[in-house]
């Protein structure tokens, strides 16, 4: 099956820096990926839809300033987490849908702001 | 707005049970219905979906059944086993899932010997 990859896995920063986090299409091209964010116990939030070539599309109450995503190929999104803190610590997930199959998500990303 | 509703929150199920997720849904736009399954730490799986022009799915030991006029959709999952132990979400989408998922607040199953 179709196969997205998320890196790195996990990452810890201190509050103030950015991070930055990539969603690759392993075999099959995305022209739409999608990113989500999940607090311990909760469902997934959309966070943003990211598009090949053009600027993503925000869901409401998502920073666009904060998290800065970049889709510069058709294999390739990333999210930028700027100027983080604490309380943008969570686990973000990242997804893709290959032609005739259902979505694929990646394996997530944990991030940690000490 | 909660879309689609979820329940129960959490469950516990015998080994070799049968385990029941259910979920309802308000848009009645949503023409695709996926369940996803998800262990600590990991991105989501997809399991089984369904489009509302059938009223029941099978892939091996899961089972989708959709109630269209009711809005509510469920996964059964048979002879339970301990590997089952996770997080399961019900979503929804439309344009048979072109668009954006919309998920259910998830079922975290336990499966005791």
């Amino acid at each position: 099956g179709a196969v997205v990859s998320q890196h790195p896995s996990r990452v810890i920063c201190k509050s103030g820096t950015s991070v930055k986090i990539e969603c690759r299409s392993l075999d099959f091209q995305a022209t739409t990926m999608f990113w989500y964010r999940q607090f311990p116990k909760q469902s997934l939030m959309l966070m943003a839809t990211s598009n090949e070539g053009s600027k993503a599309t925000y869901e409401q109450g998502v920073e666009k300033d904060k998290f800065l995503i970049n889709h510069a190929s058709l294999t390739l999104s990333t999210l930028t987490v700027t100027s983080a803190h604490p309380e943008d610590s969570s686990f973000y997930i990242c997804s893709a849908r290959p032609t005739g199959e259902g979505y694929t998500f990646g394996s997530g990303t944990r991030l940690t702001v000490v | 707005q909660q879309q689609v509703k979820q329940s129960p929150q959490s469950l516990i199920v015998q080994k070799g049970g049968i385990s029941i997720i259910n979920c309802a849904y308000e848009n009645t736009a949503f023409d695709y219905f996926p369940w996803y399954q998800q262990f600590p730490g990991k991105g989501p799986a997809l399991l089984i979906a369904i489009r509302p022009d059938v009223s029941e799915k099978k892939e091996g030991r899961f089972t989708i059944s959709f109630n269209k006029s009711a809005k509510q959709f469920s996964l059964h999952i048979m002879d339970s086993q301990p590997g089952d132990s996770a997080t399961y979400f019900c979503a929804a989408s439309i344009r048979f899932g072109n668009e954006k998922l919309t998920f259910g607040t998830g079922t975290r199953l336990t499966i005791i010997p």
